[in-house]
């Protein structure tokens, strides 16, 4: 069966200070792959969401950037972050008319 | 740009109730699925709705798809304090002709709150 890791679970993180999240998918090959953030009792908001490797389309403009290196593992960095980049970040995975499956999360606060 | 808005945005019901909760959508699609987040949780799947007419059941939930009209229903029967949650509604659409090329926008949430 597939599996969906996301780590870590939190993260405290000063102003101007750099991040990595990492999410890894089990059991499947090629699958969409993407990143989203939920601020505070909001909905979800598409970051990025990648076909394949190296195939990385950003929805929305920000200090994120997203990477695939390898087939079923997605990156989500930032060189400095901001206080507004505080939030929920969940990574999901998706083939063909299948549900969205999604990671535990990571909650983020930048202090 | 696809807009997926959902009614009401908070619910607050008392147990062995039912009521419903609509999802519109902007564009059209044929595909929608609904999630339930816990508090503090990631979302878990709870229908995938592939066609129109389409219903599907669970427990005393029931999700419907009338792609003619872009509305979505998920209706609750006899409301129990479990089901509280939030509930969101995604539609799926395609990004030109590459069937991989696919996205799912979300709704805006409904917070539902069972009340004993």
């Amino acid at each position: 069966s597939q599996t969906i890791h996301q780590w870590p679970a939190t993260l405290v993180q000063p102003v101007g200070s750099p991040l990595s999240l990492e999410c890894t998918v089990e059991g499947t090959s090629n699958p969409n792959l993407y990143w989203y953030r939920q601020a505070a009792g909001r909905g979800l908001q598409l970051l990025f969401y990648s076909v394949g490797i190296g195939q990385i389309s950003s929805e929305v403009p920000q200090n994120l950037s997203a990477s695939r290196p390898q087939d079923r593992q997605f990156i989500l960095s930032s060189k400095k972050l901001l206080l507004s980049d505080s939030g929920f970040y969940l990574c999901a995975w998706k083939q063909g008319y299948s549900p969205l499956h999604f990671g535990n999360g990571t909650r983020l606060t930048v202090t | 740009e696809l807009k997926v808005e959902q009614n009401p945005l908070f619910l607050s019901m008392q147990e062995g109730k039912n009521y419903t909760i609509y999802c519109n959508y902007s564009t059209t699609s044929d595909r929608l699925y609904w999630y339930r987040q816990d508090p503090g949780k990631s979302l878990e799947s709870l229908f995938v709705l592939l066609s129109n007419g389409a219903v599907k059941q669970e427990g005393r939930l029931m999700a419907s798809l009338d792609t003619k009209a872009r509305l979505s229903t998920l209706h609750i029967t006899a409301a129990v304090h479990d089901l509280s949650a939030t509930y969101f509604c995604a539609v799926d659409i395609v990004m030109g002709s590459n069937f991989g090329n696919e996205k799912l926008t979300f709704g805006t949430g409904t917070r539902l709150t069972i009340i004993p």
